[in-house]
């Protein structure tokens, strides 16, 4: 199974301010046929379903807000939000979709500095 | 517009069994694979089962294989999760989501409660 860790486990950053995510996996997520690293990357709110952000490590979701962006390949991730927002504030998890078992990191609970 | 309702949860005893539902609709449902992904309270996502569209290709988390089976009905545009010998360790809310690769559809869970 593909071991995800993201860190650090919560982070706190000031309004306005760049916060950064980090999720390492336990082997290579790169797809040798397509060339693109299979990583996702989630926000949930909380009382709120996980939503999906980030795809192939780096494709935004239609509808998100451009100061998200996703980064890395092969084994290391990033998440960083430009300049945080009073609404980003939930729990983000990294997701690798290469092979089954699907497996998560532990998430990130981003928080108001 | 992607809608996604799961039903079917509740208390349960240990040991006992569980059919959990997930209703799909605004999409062409029998197309795309289908996902369990579970949160125990205050803890992280973990991915329970996947399913294909048409039924081909299924995978289990080492966790549930042997006690959960994942089915679905297209007709219905409906995935079901029938679960048995349940412990207390499958307490848990159960989101059911569509896969194109990632995860891009969530329902809004169902919570199974399973005590002793």
């Amino acid at each position: 199974d593909i071991v995800m860790t993201q860190s650090p486990d919560s982070l706190a950053v000031s309004l306005g301010e760049r916060a950064t995510i980090n999720c390492k996996s336990s082997q290579s997520v790169l797809s040798s046929s397509n060339n693109k690293n299979s990583l996702a990357w989630y926000q949930q709110k909380p009382g709120q379903p996980p939503k999906l952000l980030i795809y192939w490590a780096s494709t935004r979701e239609s509808g998100v807000p451009d100061r998200f962006s996703g980064s890395g390949s092969g084994t290391d991730f990033t998440l960083t939000i430009s300049s945080l927002q009073a609404e980003d504030v939930a729990v983000y998890s990294c997701q690798q979709y290469y092979s089954f078992p699907r497996t998560f990191g532990q998430g990130t609970k981003l928080e108001i500095k | 517009e992607v809608h996604l309702v799961e039903s079917g949860g509740g208390l349960v005893q240990t040991g006992g069994s569980l059919r959990l539902s997930c209703a799909a609709s605004g999409f062409a449902f029998s197309v795309y694979s289908m996902n369990w992904v579970r949160q125990a309270p205050g803890k992280g996502l973990e991915w329970v089962s996947y399913m294909t569209g048409s039924s081909t290709t299924i995978y289990y988390a080492d966790s549930v294989r042997g006690r959960f089976t994942i089915s679905r009905d297209n007709a219905r545009n409906s995935v079901y999760l029938q679960m048995n010998s349940l412990r207390d360790d499958d307490t848990a809310v159960y989101f059911c989501t569509t896969s194109n690769g990632a995860l891009d559809h969530w329902g809004r869970g169902t919570l199974v409660t399973v005590s002793s």
